[in-house]
């Protein structure tokens, strides 16, 4: 059964400030990994998608990567804004219909 | 391109009532999937639909249904609603190949359910 880890809960930091984002999964046999941003009752804004031949993705200021063998992803934030406050939230296929869930990391960024 | 998008963006309902919710899929998009997410909580899977056809099932009860429509839109359908059922709900649509849905998953906005 595929289970989807997020550290740290919750994150405040300064403005400027280089960030990292973890996501951890249980079951490396995925085809891709899916990032997402998501605003206080708002929808999932997809991030990034790394698919499972790939090591990582940059779009920005986003870094994105992924290692199966450890059942690891980052999400690296470089300069980070205060309009970078949101949920970011981890999706991992499990089957070939479904995607599990992150609880997603809160991050908060000072200006 | 037109995004996916959800209606009605918020509602109140009570107790054993009925609600449903629509959603449009992103052009070029063939396969829709609905989630409910509790406050503080990740998304989790409700149902898939591809071609008109239910794909895959979470674990909800058969009281949450739903349909998909040749343009690819989609309704989802509660029955008896409870308490617990007070959600965001979330349609995403995705380009799926021969019922195996590899695509990128695009969300819409969400639909915010309240029961009382």
């Amino acid at each position: 059964k595929q289970e989807v880890t997020q550290i740290p809960a919750a994150l405040s930091v300064p403005e400027g400030e280089n960030l990292v984002l973890n996501c951890s999964f249980t079951d490396s046999a995925i085809y891709n990994l899916q990032w997402f941003r998501q605003d206080p009752g708002k929808g999932l804004t997809s991030l990034l998608l790394i698919q499972s031949s790939q090591r990582e993705q940059t779009s920005g200021r986003l870094n994105a990567s992924l290692d199966k063998s450890s059942g690891r992803s980052t999400l690296y934030i470089a300069a980070s804004q205060p309009g970078d406050s949101a949920t970011y939230l981890c999706a991992v296929p499990s089957g070939t219909y479904k995607y599990i869930f992150g609880t997603g990391t809160r991050l908060k960024v000072l200006a | 391109e037109t995004g996916v998008t959800q209606s009605p963006t918020h509602l109140i309902k009570t107790r054993g009532q009925q609600v449903t919710l629509r959603c449009s899929s992103q052009s070029g998009h063939n396969t829709v999937s609905w989630y409910q997410q509790a406050l503080g909580q990740g998304p989790q899977f409700i149902f898939q639909y591809y071609r008109e056809e239910e794909n895959g099932r979470g674990n909800f009860p058969p009281r949450f249904s739903g349909l998909q429509f040749p343009n690819y839109s989609s309704e989802l359908n509660v029955n008896a609603l409870e308490l617990d059922d007070s959600a965001l709900y979330l349609c995403a649509s995705s380009l799926g190949l021969e019922k195996v849905d590899t695509g990128e998953l695009f969300f819409g906005e969400g639909s915010r359910l309240t029961v009382l």
